[in-house]
């Protein structure tokens, strides 16, 4: 299985609201990452999950909260978004032992309004 | 810092001819470096990567690229262009453990 698999595919939530986003790989990799891309422009790095502990936060707002319950199972919680928020959101995994590349899921289009 | 630069940011090619699409990096050290596909609203899908070795890399859908140190570059290149190949291409560049930085992309669309 090399498959990363995120739900829900779209989201529409209201500022006030709760909402978690989820991720999912079976191929046994021990990083994980969540990113933001928004429309033409490339995937910008939020977090980076290796061995399960969070390794790399790029001074996301506080209104995102990651969690990686276990090795293959990452969750992006938000609330009290902002409509510029809206965007595709990314999950990826990597074997976790060095660099390599990344396998990305087919990401979670949310829309804040 | 490290950095990957995509000069272009869209190209128009007819179906079958060729294509090249150019990459630039900056990194002190032997890069590891990548390419990526991204169709509409989708997920990335790796095209190829060089790690080490023979600086022409295959990679899937008849994709290409050549790792060239003195020019600092990572060209993509594919022989014939098919329809299905309209699509955002980003190249990246490995640093640190677990880190990635993309270029901005280039959106390729492919003439009948």
């Amino acid at each position: 299985d090399t498959e990363v698999t995120q739900t829900p595919k779209h989201l529409v939530m209201g500022m006030t609201n709760k909402k978690s986003l989820k991720c999912e790989q079976h191929m046994g990799h021990r990083a994980m990452y969540w990113y933001k891309q928004k429309a033409k422009k490339p995937p910008e790095l939020m977090f980076v999950y290796s061995y399960e502990k969070l390794s790399i936060n790029e001074s996301v707002p506080s209104r995102f909260s990651p969690e990686c319950p276990n090795s293959s199972l990452l969750n992006l919680h938000l609330h009290a978004l902002q409509p510029e928020d809206s965007a595709l959101y990314l999950c990826a995994s990597a074997p976790g032992v060095g660099l390599s590349e990344q396998y990305f899921g087919p990401g979670t289009r949310l829309t804040v309004t | 810092a490290q950095s990957v630069t995509q000069p272009d940011i869209h190209i128009t090619v007819s179906e079958g001819a060729s294509l090249e699409l150019r990459c630039n990096y900056s990194y002190g050290a032997t890069p590891y470096l990548f390419w990526y596909v991204q169709s509409p609203g989708q997920g990335l899908q790796l095209l190829l990567k060089y790690f080490s070795g023979d600086t022409l890399v295959q990679g899937i859908k008849g994709f290409e690229a050549e790792f060239k140190r003195s020019q600092s570059s990572f060209n993509l290149r594919k022989p014939s262009v098919h329809w299905s190949d309209a699509a955002e291409y980003f190249c990246a560049v490995g640093v640190n453990n677990n880190d990635m930085r993309f270029g901005a992309g280039t959106r390729l669309t492919v003439k009948p």
